[in-house]
């Protein structure tokens, strides 16, 4: 099956900056990149989602690329503030969507 | 609309029993999933379902039964519960496979 790993596991930025959390993956033939924001005792919620056919997807603060070539695909995150604190997730999913592969998540912390 | 509903919110069992996580969503969505999320591990999938009456092993399937009679449940059986089944425990929903899942708040099940 697929194998999502992601990187890295925790990452502190001080507010204003910005922040960039990469996953790679295995399967070639995955096709749909899903990434997901968990605060604290909540349930994920999806932030973004791209593709395979589109490289590069951006929504205000947020952008995800997709490199295919390499297998692997990047969350920045612009201008960070306090609450963009959480643990973030990256998945992909198998080619007929029915099965999601999730990394092992980045716990990322943003100073006031 | 309620989204994706879970019951119980807290459970602990005994090595040996038997239960029954619930799920219920009032989207209409064909794609429901059952995920388990451990400390340092991500969201790993269980079982799956497309529609009523279909259903298909996840990533790590053994121990976990389900069923889909109707479009809005999903149930998830522990059939003999251990140790290694402590976790918390996420349904999700989704008008299909590629679209934005939506979770539940989650089951946190204790095995002692």
């Amino acid at each position: 099956g697929e194998n999502v790993e992601q990187h890295p596991s925790t990452l502190s930025v001080q507010e204003g900056d910005s922040a960039v959390i990469k996953c790679t993956y295995s399967d070639s033939a995955s096709n749909y990149f899903p990434w997901y924001k968990q605060e604290l005792g909540k349930r994920p919620q999806l932030i973004i989602d791209i593709r395979s056919n589109v490289g590069e997807k951006k929504d205000q603060r947020i952008a995800v690329t997709l490199n295919k070539t390499a297998k692997h695909f990047s969350l920045h995150i612009t201008e960070t503030q306090p609450e963009d604190s959480a643990v973030y997730f990256c998945a992909a999913s198998s080619p007929n969507f029915n099965k999601f592969y999730f990394g092992s998540g980045t716990k990322l912390n943003v100073k006031p | 609309n309620a989204g994706v509903t879970q019951t119980p919110k807290f459970q602990v069992l005994k090595t040996g029993q038997s239960m029954t996580l619930q799920c219920a969503q009032d989207m209409n969505h064909e794609y429901m999933s059952w995920y388990r999320q451990d400390p340092g591990m991500g969201l790993r999938l269980i079982h799956y379902s497309v529609g009523a009456g279909i259903t298909d092993q996840g990533e790590v399937p053994n121990g976990y039964n389900v069923s889909r009679s109707t479009t809005e449940d999903f149930p998830l059986r522990l059939l003999s519960a251990a140790p290694s089944q402590t976790s918390v425990y996420f349904c999700a929903s989704s008008y299909w496979g590629y679209n934005e899942q939506f979770f539940g708040p989650g089951t946190r099940l204790t095995v002692l």
